[in-house]
């Protein structure tokens, strides 16, 4: 199974919206509705975001949102805030396990 | 509140196999409907799915790791552990122990804090 591909960094500025892609293949991110988001701080343990494509659980806040389409899923983040500077993973079923993607920086400027 | 605790060796030597153990508490092991996996991150690198197992022993791995890779439960000790053998710096990561919280294994809401394994001699 291949990583998921990710663009390596996204920005925006404080109170924007931005938007990271995870693009698959219909063996994993376009052949279930089983996708997580993921984010990491440095030398931190990854936080669970985004679940099921677009579910967030408790206390996750509702800046957060996740959607997909045909092979790709994407994570939007609006009103970007300094916290929410961070690296970013998805990951996907694969019918047999579990694939993540490489990961994105995000940088709040 | 559910707890997961990485525990083993900081360092193994090449060639040799890495085995780490995973203390689950808060949560039954054998009663619960969870599933049990273990991913690691190398230095300044991105996350990799390892293995995950069920309270019945069923397993699920990684392909690319498949061949060097055991991950086993103790559900007396509610324990589950990893083993990777025929180790190589390549294996250099901080290795997560984490809760399923289903069979899709995206749905990892809990994570133990992490335990870095060097391999060097």
């Amino acid at each position: 199974q291949s990583a998921l591909t990710q663009p390596a960094s996204v920005s925006g500025s404080p109170g924007q919206s931005i938007t990271i892609s995870c693009t698959g293949t219909s063996s994993d991110v376009g052949g279930y509705n089983y996708v997580s988001w993921y984010q990491q701080y440095p030398g931190k343990v990854p936080k669970l975001m985004i679940y099921a494509v677009s579910n967030r659980p408790s206390g996750v806040s509702n800046r957060f949102s996740g959607s997909k389409s045909g092979n790709t899923a994407s994570l939007t983040i609006s009103g970007l805030q300094a916290e929410d500077e961070a690296d970013y993973y998805c990951s996907s079923y694969t019918g047999s396990g579990t694939v993540f993607g490489g990961g994105t920086k995000l940088t709040v400027l | 509140q559910l707890h997961l605790q990485e525990s083993g060796p900081g360092l193994v030597k090449p060639s040799e196999t890495l085995s780490l153990t995973c203390t689950v508490s808060g949560v039954s092991i054998s009663s619960s409907n969870y599933y049990w996996g273990w991913i690691r991150q190398p230095p300044g690198k991105g996350l990799e799915w390892i293995g995950t197992i069920y309270n019945s022993g069923s397993t699920n791995y990684n392909p690319s790791l498949k061949s060097r890779v055991t991950v086993s439960v103790d559900t007396s000790k509610n324990q589950f552990s990893l083993k990777v053998s025929s180790v190589t710096a390549a294996d250099t990561a901080v290795y997560y122990c984490a809760r399923n919280y289903d069979s899709s294994g995206i749905r990892l809401d809990y994570w133990g804090q992490g335990t870095l394994v060097t391999v060097s001699s």
